[in-house]
């Protein structure tokens, strides 16, 4: 399958930092690229869509100033987590479709990150 | 809102068994998937069956997909120590590419 990349797998700040959260797609360019949120034993909600060159879309409760999302090239879309609280404190993971098919067994199968572990003291 | 209900929440069997694990949904959809996820990793995509499918196989995986009844099934045959993870079952409801909402997941524990 294709490689999804995720930097940092963890990070630790203070409280009132802002963090950034890269995701890259290392096989194919991306249009599209969807960030979510996983607390501990729980499943994963969908914070927004990364759209390249233009405006993210947020799910609905998403602060869109608190988790600012930029797209700028199709192969890669940074989360930026504003002043963290932490409340903030969470499992982030990123996906992306493959739009040629070349790495997918079937439309529609997301390629994830390994995901960012982001622990705000 | 969660789309997805699993059940059971927590499955624990011995190696060589198989394990079902089912998902029910609420809306119409597009296409039902099940992923796979290692603790502390990300998501592994391991099958996709198309709402006007009812059953697909791959390698030791079975699902099968009920639209009257919103449910789907994901069963892995001759289990193994290394299927140890949570499963969650995902829909995407206007298409193929459309996003797709996640299911609270089954953590699956096979004893060696």
């Amino acid at each position: 399958g294709a490689v999804v990349s995720q930097h940092p797998s963890r990070v630790i700040c203070k409280s009132g930092t802002s963090v950034k959260i890269e995701c890259r797609s290392l096989d194919f360019q991306a249009t599209t690229m969807f960030w979510y949120r996983q607390f501990p034993k729980q499943s994963l909600m969908l914070m927004a869509t990364s759209n390249e060159g233009s405006k993210a879309t947020y799910e609905q409760g998403v602060e869109k100033d608190k988790f600012l999302i930029n797209h700028a090239s199709l192969t890669l879309s940074t989360l930026t987590v504003t002043s963290a609280h932490p409340e903030d404190s969470s499992f982030y993971i990123c996906s992306a479709r493959d739009p040629t098919g070349t790495y997918s067994r079937n439309t529609g199968e997301l390629f994830f990150g390994e995901g960012s572990r982001l622990t705000v003291l | 809102s969660q789309q997805g209900e699993e059940d059971p929440q927590a499955l624990s069997i011995q190696e060589g068994e198989n394990a079902t694990m089912n998902c029910s949904y609420k809306t119409s959809i597009n296409n039902l998937q099940w992923y796979r996820q290692n603790s502390g990793r990300g998501l592994v995509h391991l099958i996709l069956i198309r709402s006007n499918e009812r059953e697909k196989h791959s390698g030791r995986l079975r699902v099968t997909l009920d639209t009257s009844k919103k449910s789907s099934s994901l069963l892995i045959t001759a289990s193994r120590a290394a299927d140890t993870a949570s499963y969650f079952c995902a829909t995407a409801l206007t298409g193929a590419n459309s996003k797709l909402t996640f299911g609270k997941g089954i953590t699956l524990s096979v004893r060696p």
